[in-house]
């Protein structure tokens, strides 16, 4: 069975500061994988998403930045954190191709910027 | 762009019916989902609906389509104190990237 791991699960750090949240996928190949931010416990909002290696989209123009160093790895970074990018970050897999529509998310990061 | 609506909160008491409504925009969506979030914890996808369908039953969960009206519901039969979460209502369209936008969800409280 496939499973999705995020790390770490808890974060402060201050303002300016640089900052890199993993996420892993186990038990399946070339998934496509997205990065989210929840703000307030609310909605979800899009960050990056990935079809393969190497291929990042950014849906929001920001702070951030996001890579694919491996199939199953995808990592979300920051040179320089602000204040509002605290929030809750959720990564996510879905598997490529019709017919599989489900996108299943990990336990999130919870990050505080002080 | 998308847009995806729901409403705030919803309180029901233990053993009745939960109904949570869902409205969207986009009329190219090709799969509605709804999810589950419970406090400090992960989305968990509870169920999904392919648009050129009107209704899916899974257990407890009854989901309502009404693509004229894009409309979509959720129905928890015999509500437990377990059911009460955020449920997020969300849909894609059939790309390859499946991108997902959410609603902004609705806090199910239940009350013994």
């Amino acid at each position: 069975s496939q499973t999705i791991h995020q790390w770490p699960a808890t974060l402060v750090q201050p303002v300016g500061s640089p900052l890199s949240l993993e996420c892993t996928v186990e038990g399946t190949s070339n998934p496509n994988l997205y990065w989210y931010r929840q703000a307030a416990g609310r909605g979800l909002q899009l960050l990056f998403y990935s079809v393969g290696i190497g291929q990042i989209s950014s849906e929001v123009p920001q702070n951030l930045s996001a890579s694919r160093p491996q199939d199953r790895q995808f990592i979300l970074s920051s040179k320089k954190l602000l204040l509002s990018d605290s929030g809750f970050y959720l990564c996510a897999w879905s598997q490529i191709g019709a017919g599989s529509p489900e996108q299943y998310f990990g336990p999130g990061t919870r990050l505080t910027v002080t | 762009g998308e847009d995806v609506e729901q409403s705030l909160f919803l309180s029901v008491r233990e053993g009745d019916s939960s109904v949570i409504n869902c409205t969207y925009t986009d009329s190219s969506s090709t799969y509605l989902y709804w999810y589950k979030q419970e406090p400090g914890a992960g989305l968990q996808l509870l169920t999904y609906i392919f648009s050129n369908m009107d209704m899916k039953q899974d257990q407890r969960l009854t989901v309502l389509l009404n693509k004229k009206d894009k409309h979509l519901s959720l129905r928890i039969a015999d509500t437990q104190t377990g059911d009460s979460a955020i449920y997020f209502c969300a849909e894609s369209w059939d790309g390859s990237a499946r991108q997902l936008t959410f609603g902004s969800g609705t806090q199910l409280t239940v009350l013994p």
